[in-house]
């Protein structure tokens, strides 16, 4: 079975631009997050989804945005880029369950200039 | 606030030797679940081990294992007979019950591992 899939793989956007990044969960998984990580740092949760649900938000400000599709893929989306907004963009899936395995796609590499 | 802290940059040993990575935690819950996580130069992260607060056995995988102590809020983790594939970052997280609201993990900053030849 695929593992959790995301595109693009790698990205350069201008500063102001908006930039919208994708991720398909493993089958059967209905939970969809993400996660930003800034180069040396651990990742940082920016959002849940669940059902097409968002159940959970991080600290991060309304430029960033997402939603759940029926067939449980996701989108994030960022508005109004910032130079701080280059990091790598993690999704993960897993079983709507208690202390289930979360599991990760290889992420999206996101450089603004 | 959950809160997770490694409080080792870099790690580096030698091929076949023993190494444990320190983590510790800080959370008013009861229930909650505990992993460690591998990131190679791929950038993927890996699931190395998890543990369930409620279980006072610790969690074994193979050459990886832990050793958790609820009470000190600590989570190391041990990995005996190393290999250079395990030259990579590892991250500790900590995940409370859903009850509690999103399925979150809440990571360390990180312990750089090498294993040198």
């Amino acid at each position: 079975d695929a593992g959790v899939t995301q595109s693009p793989t790698h990205l350069i956007k201008t500063r102001g631009q908006h930039v919208t990044l994708r991720c398909s969960p493993i089958s059967g998984h209905k939970s969809v997050s993400w996660y930003q990580q800034v180069l040396g740092q651990g990742p940082q949760f920016i959002f849940q989804y669940y059902e097409k649900e968002e159940r959970g938000r991080g600290n991060f400000p309304d430029r960033f945005s997402a939603r759940q599709f029926p067939n449980y893929s996701s989108e994030l989306n960022v508005n109004a880029l910032l130079l701080g907004d280059s990091a790598l963009y993690l999704c993960a899936s897993s079983l709507w369950t208690d202390g289930n395995t979360i599991y990760f796609g290889e992420g999206s590499w996101l450089t603004v200039v | 606030a959950q809160t997770v802290t490694q409080s080792q940059p870099e790690m580096s040993v030698q091929e076949a030797e023993t190494v444990t990575l320190s983590c510790t935690y800080d959370t008013s819950e009861s229930n909650y679940y505990l992993f460690w996580y591998k990131q190679p130069p791929s950038r993927q992260m890996i699931l190395v081990i998890r543990q369930e607060a409620y279980k006072q056995q610790n969690a074994t995988e193979n050459r990886f294992s832990v050793n958790f102590q609820k009470a000190a809020k600590s989570f190391s983790l041990k990995i005996s007979d190393s290999q250079l594939g395990d030259t990579a970052m590892y991250f500790c997280a900590f995940t409370g019950v859903i009850i509690q609201g999103a399925q979150k993990l809440v990571f360390g900053q990180g312990t750089r591992l090498t294993i040198n030849p």
